[in-house]
């Protein structure tokens, strides 16, 4: 079975400060992971994702993540928050050939 | 390119009534996924399909039914709505796990 943990429900940080929002998983199998936002009464949207090759992976809005199998972990992160990054996050992993499984989502907030 | 599309947009049922929410995607993705999101759970899957004329339960299947009858289409059904049924549902679309979901802009359902 398949599982994420996304440890902290709720983030805050000040404007141009790190972002750092982390997720955990379990997977049986070698892990397709992926990150989403979802901004206030939208739907997901793709941040990122690693399924195979280069470890640190960059996606839009200048985040980034960083695979590590040994730790089993997939954080977020990203240097300078910005007030328009405030928002929820979604990690998530793949469960089997057909779905997806998703963490609980870290709510961001950015202090002026 | 409309991608994935959800109507309505939002409903408000009483206690035993049933309707239809319909997802329709112009991506010719093979799988297609039903959603529903409520505070502090993230997002867990109540059915999904893996191509035409197929269906398969999630993990919180109960109360709920859906078809595919055509490729495009996804629709989900509730026979006898509950106010346990109250959430946002989200549909989304998938060409392959590797490049992830497609998410529509969601539905919100009150089952009052």
């Amino acid at each position: 079975a398949q599982s994420v943990t996304q440890l902290g429900s709720h983030v805050s940080v000040s404007e141009g400060a790190l972002v750092l929002l982390r997720c955990n998983y379990s997977s049986s199998v070698p892990p397709y992971l992926f990150w989403y936002v979802q901004y206030p009464n939208q739907g997901l949207q793709l941040l990122l994702k690693y399924t195979t090759g280069a470890t640190l992976v960059k996606g839009i809005n200048g985040f980034e993540a960083e695979f590590k199998k040994s730790e089993t972990s997939f954080h977020l992160t990203k240097p300078s928050a910005h007030m328009s990054d405030a928002a929820e996050y979604f990690c998530a992993v793949r469960e089997g050939d057909y779905k997806l499984s998703f963490g609980a989502g870290t709510t961001v907030t950015v202090r002026a | 390119n409309a991608g994935v599309t959800q109507t309505p947009k939002f409903r408000v049922l009483k206690t035993g009534q049933s309707m239809t929410l319909l997802c329709a995607q112009d991506m010719n993705h093979e799988y297609m996924y039903w959603y529903r999101q409520d505070p502090g759970m993230g997002l867990r899957l109540i059915h999904y399909s893996v191509g035409e004329g197929t269906t398969a339960k999630g993990e919180v299947p109960d109360g709920y039914n859906v078809s595919r009858l055509k490729k495009q289409n996804f629709l989900l059904g509730l026979e006898s709505a509950a106010p346990s049924q109250t959430s946002v549902y989200f549909c989304a679309s998938s060409s392959g796990l590797v490049y992830g979901y497609t998410f529509g802009s969601g539905t919100r359902l009150t089952v009052v």
